[in-house]
């Protein structure tokens, strides 16, 4: 069955650094991949999703994510963290390119050092 | 617009008790999803289920579990006979249709508790 990989439970970064958070999918077909947040005792917000249009994606709170097919990733980022971006980020995707629903991955909480 | 919503937001029930978690999807959306979270775990697909029909319930436990989408009203994701191992955080989400690609809308989640 289809899956998604997201590599390290928990990333620490400093404030206005980088932020890479890793997702890698298992499929031999291009699937529908989806970033997700969710804030502490919130509900899931859609970050971004790809859907076999454009490689980079752009997402809201300045998230982007690039689908790279040769690697079986698709990793989301930020230039520059701000406090706010602490949450849980969660990869997701839609198994076997079909029709049935969303599978996630087991998430990767974010901390934003000052 | 409302968003999804789900009711109550916290529920305590004592082993062997039943567990009645409510979702209204977003308005014009006819499709829910129910997930389990679980620490360190993500969430899991529990249902699916479309007004009057369950389309997929391959990841709902068999026993003591069950879901409904009535005509009217909300989703309900019913847990009989709750055991400790039922503590999780459960989320509802809603689409406005069956297309997988569109994305989920999701509710702020129910956080049962089995004491």
């Amino acid at each position: 069955a289809q899956s998604v990989t997201q590599l390290g439970s928990h990333v620490s970064v400093s404030e206005g650094a980088l932020v890479l958070l890793r997702c890698n999918y298992s499929s031999s077909v291009p699937p529908y991949l989806f970033w997700y947040v969710q804030y502490p005792n919130q509900g899931l917000q859609l970050l971004l999703k790809y859907t076999s249009a454009a490689t980079l994606v752009k997402g809201i709170n300045g998230f982007e994510a690039e689908f790279k097919k040769s690697e079986t990733s698709f990793h989301l980022t930020k230039p520059s963290a701000h406090m706010s971006d602490a949450a849980e980020y969660f990869c997701a995707v839609i198994p076997n390119s079909g029709n049935t629903p969303l599978v996630f991955g087991k998430g990767t909480r974010l901390s934003v050092i000052a | 617009n409302a968003g999804v919503m789900q009711n109550p937001r916290h529920l305590v029930r004592r082993r062997g008790q039943e567990a009645r978690l409510r979702c209204s999807p977003m308005k014009g959306h006819s499709h829910v999803y129910w997930y389990r979270q679980l620490p360190e775990e993500g969430l899991k697909f529990m249902v699916y289920l479309q007004k009057e029909n369950i389309i997929d319930e391959s990841g709902m436990p068999k026993e003591r579990f069950s879901a409904e989408f009535p005509k009217e009203g909300p989703s309900i994701l019913r847990i009989q006979q709750v055991v400790r191992g039922d503590s999780a955080a459960y989320f509802c989400a809603s689409s406005p249709s069956g297309l997988q690609s569109y994305g989920y809308t999701f509710g702020s989640g129910t956080r049962l508790t089995v004491v």
